[in-house]
């Protein structure tokens, strides 16, 4: 599973409180990335990272923020959530030109 | 922009071929993906090919590639209870930041 762990596994939460996921990884990958999957869409890229302290954006980025202070950790933010962040949001490493994706977050904001 | 479209259903009989096809649109894309998707899990990597290739073969699965079309698809042979998920096309045209995810085709397998 390349060694990614995402936290929470779920959560619920009220439009416009902020919101932070965690991806954390074990096997020093340098490239890491935040997508969220709804019906439809199939995956979409919110943020991703290149090393620590290194960041860009992606598709879908309006609305949420990255940290990477640590080679290990890329966290998530959504500063004040709405509805449409409603989605499964998954943490992802590559190898190469391979993407390995943790279990993901189930974030409900209502 | 890059897009990759895929069908969003598919059922076979358990033991039957099934076949999931992808279109996708950026003709730079250096490598093209299959992967798989069970219930509450993450996306697990099923196989890969390289943008100059026609054909890969790997055990139950086979992908084929063309590139004038721009069409992928993926076989399953003798297709079990087990491959009942969701199954992602994508393409890469540089680096995971550039992979491209289609919509995802939801196989049923009935036994």
């Amino acid at each position: 599973d390349a060694g990614i762990t995402q936290s929470p596994r779920h959560k619920v939460t009220e439009t416009g409180t902020p919101v932070t996921l965690r991806c954390h990884q074990t096997e020093n990958h340098r490239y890491m990335y935040w997508y969220r999957q709804d019906p439809g869409h199939g995956l979409r890229l919110i943020h991703y990272s290149y090393g620590v302290k290194d960041t860009d954006k992606g598709e879908v980025s309006d609305g949420y923020s990255v940290s990477r202070s640590k080679t290990e950790d890329f966290l998530l933010t959504l500063e004040s959530a709405t509805s449409s962040q409603t989605s499964v949001y998954f943490c992802a490493i590559s190898e190469g030109e391979k993407l390995f994706f943790g279990s993901g977050t189930q974030l409900s904001v209502l | 922009g890059e897009d990759v479209e895929q069908s969003l259903f598919l059922s076979v009989r358990e033991g039957d071929s099934s076949v999931i096809n992808c279109t996708y649109t950026d003709s730079s894309s250096t490598y093209l993906y299959w992967y798989k998707q069970e219930p509450g899990a993450g996306l697990q990597l099923l196989t890969y090919i390289f943008s100059n290739m026609d054909m890969k073969q790997d055990q139950r699965l086979t992908v084929l590639l063309n590139k004038k079309d721009k069409h992928l698809s993926l076989r399953i042979a003798d297709t079990q209870t087990g491959d009942s998920a969701i199954y992602f096309c994508a393409e890469s045209i540089g680096g995971g930041f550039k992979t491209i995810f289609g919509a995802g085709t939801r196989l049923f397998v009935k036994a």
